[in-house]
């Protein structure tokens, strides 16, 4: 079975572009999260939809980052517009039991913000 | 709020030695998820463990143990001679229990780098 599936897996892009990542959970999974990781923070939730609604986007950083899930099988995290310190690893993950069960994290998206 | 706590940054073994990871977590609710996950040198996500906290027993899978010990917050996972594939960064997380529309954060630890040698 296909696991969760993010791209593009490297995206580097000029200050002030829109970036816009994507992500496809495994099938059946009713959770959707998007995770950024930086070593100065770690792994930071910022949004994470429930039967394709926003449930907790407390964790996007500002206006610039946005999220939609317009179907069970595809959400997007979209930057605009991109900053430096918006470089970081991107990582969508599914569930079916939301944060109380193992979450499937797709490879990542590493984005590189010149 | 929820807090984890990996203390250990890095550590560096020779291959075929035992090695503990730590981790201490602080929660005000009686009912809690604690997690594994492994971050290989190729950069995913992957879950070892899930223990939630009615439920202390110690677990073994392989090589692999997990010490769970509520008395001191403590989610402790243990590698038994570990080899240079077990080379990762390895993260303790925490979760509250579900709450209307699926429930609280996943908080991570900050993680501990595991480096095995020859």
């Amino acid at each position: 079975d296909a696991g969760v599936i993010q791209s593009p897996r490297h995206e580097v892009t000029e200050m002030g572009q829109e970036v816009t990542l994507r992500c496809k959970p495994i099938s059946g999974h009713d959770y959707l999260f998007w995770y950024r990781q930086t070593m100065m923070r770690g792994l930071e939730l910022l949004i994470y939809f429930n039967n394709n609604v926003p449930i907790d986007d407390s964790g996007m950083p500002e206006d610039r980052f946005s999220a939609k899930m317009p179907n069970a099988s595809f959400s997007t995290l979209k930057i605009q517009p991109s900053e430096p310190r918006d470089s970081a690893v991107y990582f969508c993950a599914s569930s079916f039991y939301g944060h109380t069960g193992e979450l499937f994290f797709g490879e990542g998206s590493r984005l590189t913000v010149l | 709020a929820q807090k984890v706590t990996q203390a250990q940054t890095e550590i560096s073994v020779v291959e075929k030695e035992d090695v503990t990871l730590d981790c201490v977590y602080e929660t005000r609710d009686t009912t809690y998820y604690l997690f594994w996950y492994k971050q290989p040198p190729s950069g995913e996500l992957v879950f070892l463990i899930r223990r939630n906290s009615f439920d202390e027993q110690n677990e073994i899978s392989g090589r692999y143990s997990w010490n769970f010990q509520k008395s001191t917050s403590s989610f402790n996972f243990t590698i038994t001679a570990s080899q240079v594939v077990d080379s990762a960064v390895y993260f303790c997380a925490l979760s509250e229990a579900s709450r209307r529309g699926g429930g609280n954060k996943l908080t991570f630890g900050t993680g501990t780098q595991l480096k095995v040698e020859l």
